[in-house]
């Protein structure tokens, strides 16, 4: 397992078009989170699942943001009807909890510009 | 609401000197504390972690130390390298239920030759 793979690794997408972003966490880990970084900013927490159950989503985040983990492996994070705000990059970790250890592996993200 | 801060966006060093990072943390119940580094282009990287039940926690050359008492944590580099240049993050959580994980805005270290 080579850790946490995001794809794709850059996005351009005009204004009001939907985008879809895929991580594959590390074989095992019961936990993935999904994290928007702006730049100067620290990762800011969107949304995580335990297996395939979604057990928070940011109060700060739209409705034009879903996310799934339908078989509790891979996640799928979409944006609806982008805007030039939703310009960052989208960052993937996963993680083992229930066992000791719950540092979390991060992925190299998908930077999505919106134009 | 509660969020992980640190003191100084921007810490400058000399090569071959000791970098002592802060970061001020203000959720008491947070019990699980995490250091991540990322360079330009990159996901952060996972450095040293420590739990609360601990004061200090030390690595290849680095060290954690956490204060409780205050909400303080801070990551000692020792010898910085150039390779070392990067921002730092802390980040919190509270790990005995297992909650999300949470960071801080970052300290950018920069190494002076």
């Amino acid at each position: 397992d080579t850790g946490v793979s995001q794809d794709p690794r850059h996005k351009i997408t005009k204004r009001g078009q939907n985008v879809t972003f895929r991580c594959d966490p590390i074989s095992e880990h019961n936990r993935l989170y999904w994290y928007r970084q702006t730049l100067g900013q620290g990762p800011e927490f969107l949304t995580y699942f335990q297996n395939e159950a979604q057990l928070e989503k940011s109060r700060l985040l739209s409705d034009r943001f879903s996310a799934e983990r339908p078989k509790g492996s891979f996640s799928t994070l979409e944006i609806q009807r982008t805007e030039q705000g939703d310009s960052a990059m989208y960052l993937c970790a996963s993680s083992l909890v229930g066992r000791g250890g719950t540092e979390a592996f991060f992925g190299q993200g998908t930077r999505l510009t919106v134009v | 609401g509660e969020s992980v801060g640190l003191h100084l966006p921007t810490l400058s060093v000399q090569e071959g000197d000791n970098s002592i990072i802060n970061c001020a943390y203000s959720n008491s119940a947070s019990d699980y504390f995490i250091w991540y580094k990322q360079e330009s282009g990159k996901g952060p990287q996972f450095i040293i972690d420590i739990r609360s039940n601990m004061d200090k926690r030390q690595g290849q050359r680095v060290t954690v130390l956490l204060n409780k008492t205050v909400k303080h944590l801070s990551l000692q580099i020792a010898a910085t390298q150039p390779g070392d240049s990067a921002v730092y993050f802390c980040a919190e959580s509270e790990g005995n239920r297992d909650d999300k994980i949470i960071f801080g805005k970052g300290t950018r270290l920069h190494i002076l030759p």
